[in-house]
């Protein structure tokens, strides 16, 4: 069974810059896996943010960035703001059509 | 505007089926695969299942195949999701995903809620 993990938790400052990352159980990632990233307030639906590793959604802001960070994809929020306080989850496609969720990222802006 | 919108949970008792449906809007929806994405109460989400634009492939997650099928109405606008053999570990927000684009779930339903108890 695929697990993609993804750190519990995570604090930033206002304005400060955190890296989240995504990995597998067993391997490393690349673009290969198609990485996306989603947002997700509590008691709200997902809002994409990344596509295919570094491709921003429509209407996200440039402080959201993806890659691929020593064998992990990663997403990066630079300048973090108050309402970026929430939930985050990637996505791996880990082929024959099946699409793995990671474990998510609560993020705390303090 | 692309616009989801799911109806159909609701409280079923174990070994029961329930269909949900999702009503698309905003995007020709004859050409675009569809998914659905599930999230129990307090948990992360879960990948369930996703459909190919025709409908011709579909795919699922270890945890419900053989119990759920998905399928779609392209006249309607429809996507579907037909629940068998219910299991309390199903109770979830099930929500309606427009893709996978690009290997991405790229906008989503408000989601209706599944419970599964007695």
């Amino acid at each position: 069974q695929t697990v993609v993990t993804q750190e519990p938790s995570f604090s930033v400052s206002p304005g400060g810059t955190v890296t989240l990352t995504c990995g597998l159980s067993s391997g490393s990632v690349s673009t290969s896996y198609y990485p996306s990233w989603y947002q997700q307030t509590p008691g709200q639906a997902p809002r994409t943010l990344i596509d295919s590793t570094n491709t921003r959604s429509s209407g996200v802001p440039d402080r959201f960035s993806g890659s691929i960070l020593e064998n992990k994809a990663a997403l990066t929020i630079t300048g973090a703001q108050a309402d970026d306080e929430c939930d985050y989850y990637c996505v791996l496609y880990i082929g024959s059509g099946i699409y793995v969720f990671g474990t998510g990222t609560k993020v705390t802006v303090l | 505007e692309v616009q989801l919108l799911e109806s159909g949970g609701g409280l079923v008792q174990p070994g029961g089926s329930l269909r949900l449906s999702c009503a698309a809007s905003g995007f020709t929806f004859s050409r675009s695969g569809m998914s659905w994405v599930r999230q129990a109460p307090g948990k992360g989400l879960e990948y369930v299942s996703v459909i190919t634009s025709s409908g011709g492939a579909t795919y699922y997650a270890d945890s419900v195949k053989g119990r759920f099928t998905i399928s779609r109405d392209n006249s309607k606008n429809t996507l579907y999701l037909q629940m068998n053999s219910l299991r309390t570990e199903d109770t979830a927000v099930y929500y309606c995903a427009k893709g996978p684009r690009n290997w991405t779930f790229d906008y989503w339903g408000q989601g209706t809620l599944v419970t599964v108890s007695s």
